[in-house]
C-alpha cells in the first residue's frame, strides 16, 4: 500500500512570507500528526490531528498552524516566516491515535524540506 | 513526559548482535516504550514497541527490564541497513512521540 506522501519534498521561501505543506497519511489512517526537525533542535512535535480535531499540540507560536480535511489528509501553515523556521517537516500517520498502545505505530513520509532566506 | 537517556553513539560490526540500551527510570506505569530509527536523509521508522514483557518482530527484540525503568532494543545480526539513529520513546495516552536526541549506531563491514 501507498506510504505516507507529502509534498512539496523542497521549497524555498522569503523571511516574512507564509507556506502550506501537505500531507496524505496512509489510506485508512485517521491520526496525522507533524514534527519539525532541525540539527540543533532534532525531531519536536508541533500538533497531532485525530478526526479532524486536533487533539494535542507542541510547544510552538501561534505561526504554526494545522488541519485536517474529512478524507485525513492534512496541511500545516506556517505565517510570517523566520530564518529559524528553515527545517525538515515530517508527517507522520496512525490508524489510530499515536503511542497509545496496538496498533499505534506511526508512519513518517520523507518530509518537506524548507529554506526560509 | 518520561525523560530517557540513550548513548550518543554505538558501534557494531556487521552480523554481529547489538544491544541499544535505554533508561526511563520516570516512565509511568502506563507508557508504552516504542523505538524508532531514522535512516539518512529519511522519516523515523517504528522498529518495535512493547509495555512489560519482551517482544519480539522481524527487525529486532525489545528486553523491558522488570521494574520497566529501562529497556534494551537488541538487533540479532547488524547489517549496514542499521546504521541509524535510534529513538527510545516512551509514551501513553499523551497522542504524541517525543524524540530525544537517540543512539547513532555505526555498523562496519
Amino acid at each position: 500500500k501507498a506510504g505516507v506522501t507529502q509534498t512539496p519534498r523542497y521549497l524555498i521561501k522569503t523571511r516574512g512570507q507564509q507556506v502550506t505543506l501537505s500531507c496524505s497519511p496512509i489510506s485508512g489512517h485517521r491520526s496525522v500528526s507533524w514534527y519539525q526537525q532541525t540539527p540543533g533542535q532534532g525531531l519536536q512535535f508541533l500538533f497531532e490531528y485525530f478526526s479532524e480535531t486536533q487533539r494535542n499540540k507542541g510547544n510552538f507560536p501561534g505561526r504554526f498552524s494545522g488541519r485536517q480535511f474529512s478524507n485525513s489528509r492534512s496541511e500545516m501553515n506556517v505565517s510570517t516566516l523566520e530564518l529559524g523556521d528553515s527545517a525538515l517537516y515530517l508527517c507522520a500517520s496512525s490508524l489510530v491515535l499515536i503511542g497509545t498502545g496496538t496498533n499505534t505505530e506511526a508512519f513518517f513520509g520523507q518530509g518537506t524540506r524548507l529554506t526560509v532566506v | 513526559d518520561a525523560k530517557t537517556t540513550q548513548p550518543n553513539s554505538m558501534e557494531s560490526n556487521e552480523e554481529e548482535p547489538v544491544h541499544l540500551p535505554c533508561n526511563h527510570s520516570t516512565i509511568s506505569g502506563t507508557d508504552y516504550i516504542h523505538w524508532y530509527r531514522q535512516l539518512p536523509s529519511q522519516g523515523p521508522e517504528y522498529v518495535i514497541h512493547g509495555l512489560t514483557s519482551n517482544v519480539n518482530n522481524r527487525m529486532a527484540s525489545l528486553a523491558i527490564a522488570e521494574d520497566r525503568k529501562s529497556s534494551t532494543l537488541i538487533l540479532h545480526r547488524a547489517t549496514l541497513r542499521d546504521a541509524a539513529v535510534y529513538y527510545c520513546i516512551p509514551s501513553g495516552g499523551y497522542n504524541k512521540l517525543i524524540f530525544g536526541a537517540g543512539t547513532r549506531l555505526a555498523v562496519h563491514p
